[in-house]
């Protein structure tokens, strides 16, 4: 069994929708990490999320991390093509930095 | 700044070939290095980790084996290369809590 399981898989919708990810485990974790990845290329980290109900944004993008720390949503208004790409949860689960992730959210935004 | 590079971007060997692909880090000293494999679409598997020149772990049994020959060069290879290795290959450092990847490898084996 996964650690982190992310839904929906995949997720297609048109510019200007709205839509949440989400990234649920069992385990309690002291941070959780959104990584966005386009095709050809390698993770890019969007976010840290450390207390439990912490709630951050990034433009458009609004991360919640659960009040018991064992969950996370991402949450994107008004899509934009530019949003197209995987989306990764992980967690951190060594000091010297081993990274655990979810299998991930494909979204596709068209315009 | 810190620069991470691998070569080549896109491979394609056929099965039984040996296999080398590599790793640099710029612009930091003892980074903890990584190399993970992706399947198309999801997410990233660690394959190797290592902490210091010499020092490598594997997360999981496999055809591929790494090497640290340098402090900041990391090479993932493997003697014969099996239809199953095919992937997206990624190469990542790390400060205390943010990991950063390379551009990746498309091995196809044939």
């Amino acid at each position: 069994t996964q650690l982190l399981e992310q839904s929906p898989q995949f997720l297609s919708i048109q510019e200007g929708e709205n839509l949440t990810v989400y990234c649920n485990s069992s385990s309690v974790f002291s941070s959780l990490q959104w990584y966005r990845q386009e095709p050809g290329e390698g993770p890019v980290l969007l976010v840290t999320v450390v207390t439990g109900g912490e709630v951050k944004k990034l433009k458009r993008l609004t991360f919640q991390f659960g009040d018991a720390r064992k969950d996370s949503s991402l949450h994107i208004t008004a899509a934009q093509p530019g949003d197209t790409g995987l989306y990764l949860c992980a967690v951190l689960l060594f000091s010297w930095g081993k990274l655990q992730f979810g299998a991930g959210t494909q979204v596709v935004v068209t315009p | 700044s810190q620069t991470i590079h691998q070569w080549p971007a896109t491979l394609v060997q056929p099965v039984g070939s040996p296999l080398s692909l590599e790793c640099t880090v710029e612009g930091t000293s003892n980074p903890n290095l990584y190399w993970y494999r992706q399947a198309a679409g999801r997410g990233l598997q660690l394959l190797f980790y290592s902490v210091g020149i010499g020092q490598i772990s594997s997360e999981v049994p496999q055809n591929l084996s790494a090497s640290r020959p340098q402090d900041r060069q990391f090479i993932l290879s493997s003697k014969k290369l099996l239809l199953s290795d095919s992937g997206f290959y990624l190469c990542a450092w790390n400060t205390a809590y943010e990991q950063y990847f390379g551009p990746g490898t498309r091995l196809t084996v044939t």
